[in-house]
Formats: C-alpha cells, structure tokens, sequence
C-alpha cells in the first residue's frame, strides 16, 4: 500500500525550530518529486515547499524562504522539513504529498501532523 | 488570498447536480491543467480529478471536470450526502513557479 506518515509536529515558541518528517512506503520514493503542503485549522491548503526527485532542486514559497529547507534521504524513503524561525502565522497541520511530473498533480497525501507555534 | 478563485460555499439536495467553479489566469489555469481535491472533514485532502477531467480509479463517474480558457469547473451530478465536504481546485503557477490552489468550497448537502 502506497502510504506518507508525517511525525514531528507539535507546541513550540516563536522563534524556535522544529522538523518534520515523512516517511514514504509502498513505492519507489526516490522517483518521485514530493512537497509540503501547510493548511491553518478552518483554511485552505497553501503549498511551501518542493524538492526534486534527487534532491538536487529545491524550491519554497515567498512566506517560508529563507527559514525553511527541505531535504530527503532517499536510502529511507523520507521526506524532511527543516522549520527555523517560527511564527505564529507558520501554525498549520503540515501535509506531505507526493507529486506526478508531467502530469503536474498530488497523488498521494499524508495525514498531516499539527505545528502550533505560540507561547 | 488564494491565486485561484471559489465560491466559498455550495449547496444542494440529494440526487441534485452541484458545480463549483475555480478562475485563474493566463499565467495558471490559462497554460496549464487542473486538478480537484475532496477534503473530507477531518481527513487530509483526495484527489478527485486530475488533468481537467480525468478521474483516478474508484473516483465514482459523478464526478467530472471540465475547463475553459482561465477558469475551470468541478460537477457533480446525483448528489449524495457522502459528498458533504471541501473541494479545491489546484494548478501549476507559472509565475509563481509552484502549485497554487482555490480556497476552497465548502460542500453542503441539505
């Protein structure tokens, strides 16, 4: 079964840093582009970050740049996101998800795990 | 605010047909495909349809999409109460140089 099981979230203060992690089963992670998707409780999805099947390209949205990085390793088919600078406005359920080049869609998603950035 | 635009809520009763409707640009629905995600409450979104109007397999025929210039639709005919949930349309942004969605409709069956 193709599966995405996203752990690491939880209550840090603004300022802190946090990582997520995602860990692929079911396919051959290291074809596959993957992103992170963020959604606040009550709102829409809002995407922040991608990277490449290998690594190699990365890229972010304007809100998260430069304090978030996304990396894999794909000898354990998993997906990171490295968070530095929280802000309360960062606090959302985290969704990774799995993207079909070519195609340009997600076509797998985790269940997401909540970051809740407050004091 | 999203990049792509829906009608924040939607309606209808059971065996009734729904369409939703997702507006972009020239620089996203414009040049490239659109898909659709179903959100049911509680759980992490669902493709629903991919490539304007291709469904994945065991997305029931109910379900279709279409798309025209910069705005796109999702319809769904014999409305059951299964389909209470939020639908976002979704593209690739050229511009932006990522994915953009809708914000969202929220899908209510009376």
């Amino acid at each position: 079964e193709v599966q995405l099981v996203e752990s690491g979230g939880g209550l840090v203060q603004p300022g802190g840093s946090l990582r997520l992690s995602c860990a692929a089963s079911g396919f051959t992670f290291s074809r596959y582009w993957m992103h992170w998707v963020r959604q606040v409780p009550g709102k829409g999805l809002v995407w922040v970050s991608r990277i490449e099947s290998d690594g190699s390209s990365t890229s972010y949205a304007d809100s998260v740049k430069g304090r978030f990085t996304v990396s894999r390793d794909n000898a354990k088919n998993t997906l990171f996101l490295q968070m530095n600078t929280l802000r309360a406005e960062d606090t959302a359920v985290y969704y990774c998800a799995r993207w079909v080049t070519g195609y340009w869609y997600f076509d797998v998603w985790g269940r997401g795990t909540l970051v809740t950035v407050s004091s | 605010q999203s990049v792509l635009t829906q009608p924040p809520s939607a309606s209808g009763t059971p065996g009734q047909r729904v369409t939703i409707s997702c507006s972009g640009s020239s620089f996203n629905i414009g040049t490239n495909t659109v898909n659709w995600y179903q959100q049911l409450p509680g759980t992490a979104p669902k493709l629903l349809i991919y490539s304007n109007n291709q469904r994945p397999s065991g997305v029931p025929d109910r379900f279709s999409g279409s798309k025209s210039g910069t705005s796109a639709s999702l319809a769904i005919s014999g409305l059951q109460s299964e389909d209470e949930a939020d639908y976002y349309c979704a593209t690739w942004d050229d511009s932006l140089n990522g994915p953009v969605f809708g914000g969202g409709t929220k899908l209510t069956v009376l």
